[in-house]
């Protein structure tokens, strides 16, 4: 089964400032999908970014972007020039695709969460 | 707009009484698949739908039941639920193939079993 891990319950940061959000994961898949998810104290889950395995280019999305290392098995989040509405709960999350026997389509996607961190974003 | 809606989006029950909650989703995805969501667990799978017709079990599939008699539909059933049960849960749909993994969240349910 794989795990996933954020090693850090809470982070503050001050408004403008970069900060980093580490997540590491345990998988013998060499395809594989990342994902990191915020949710904001409405609880609803929004994408912020996903990093498809077999591509080396780090992904980016406006002011977040990540670090992704295979070999190591981290797949950080970095946010830069902090807002006030980036405060939220932030989760990784790791997606394999596997097949089920019972079913002739294309495989299915099952998805693990980390158990998230929670960012507060500082006047 | 594209949407994955869930209902009700707050409940209160006693131990023991049925009940289902509702999912939707309009944007004609092949995957739906249901998570709860307790303090310190981060979010695990419940069940999931390929297809129509097509469901399987996730992580913590106890107590909970589901069907997929439509593609746009995937309610979460439980015949009777039990304080264990109580959580904040999460309808999530995507299409299966192709480049669009990406899973959407509906806005989450939050059920209190007395």
């Amino acid at each position: 089964a794989q795990t996933v891990t954020q090693s850090q319950p809470e982070m503050s940061v001050q408004e403008a400032e970069t900060v980093t959000l580490s997540c590491t994961y345990d998988t013998s898949e060499n395809n594989y999908y990342l994902f990191w998810y915020k949710q904001p104290p409405s609880r609803q889950m929004i994408l912020v970014i996903r990093q498809e395995a077999y591509k080396q280019q780090n992904a980016t999305e406006n002011r977040f972007s990540v670090n992704f290392q295979k070999a190591a098995k981290s797949f950080s989040l970095k946010i830069s020039d902090s807002q006030l509405g980036d405060t939220a709960m932030y989760f990784c999350a790791f997606m394999k695709p596997y097949a089920n026997l019972a079913y002739s389509g294309a495989g299915s996607y099952q998805l693990t969460f980390g158990k998230g961190t929670k960012l507060s974003v500082i006047p | 707009e594209a949407q994955v809606t869930q209902n009700p989006r707050y409940l209160i029950t006693v131990t023991g009484k049925k009940l289902t909650v509702t999912c939707s989703q309009n944007m004609n995805h092949e995957y739906m698949s249901w998570y709860r969501q307790d303090p310190g667990l981060g979010l695990r799978q419940i069940y999931y739908s390929m297809n129509v017709e097509v469901t399987d079990k996730g992580d913590v599939p106890e107590g909970y039941k589901v069907s997929r008699k439509e593609k746009r539909n995937f309610p979460l059933i439980l015949e009777s639920p039990s304080p264990n049960q109580t959580s904040l849960y999460f309808c999530a749909s995507s299409q299966k193939q192709g480049v669009q993994e990406t899973q959407y969240f509906g806005p989450g349910t939050r059920l209190l079993v007395l």
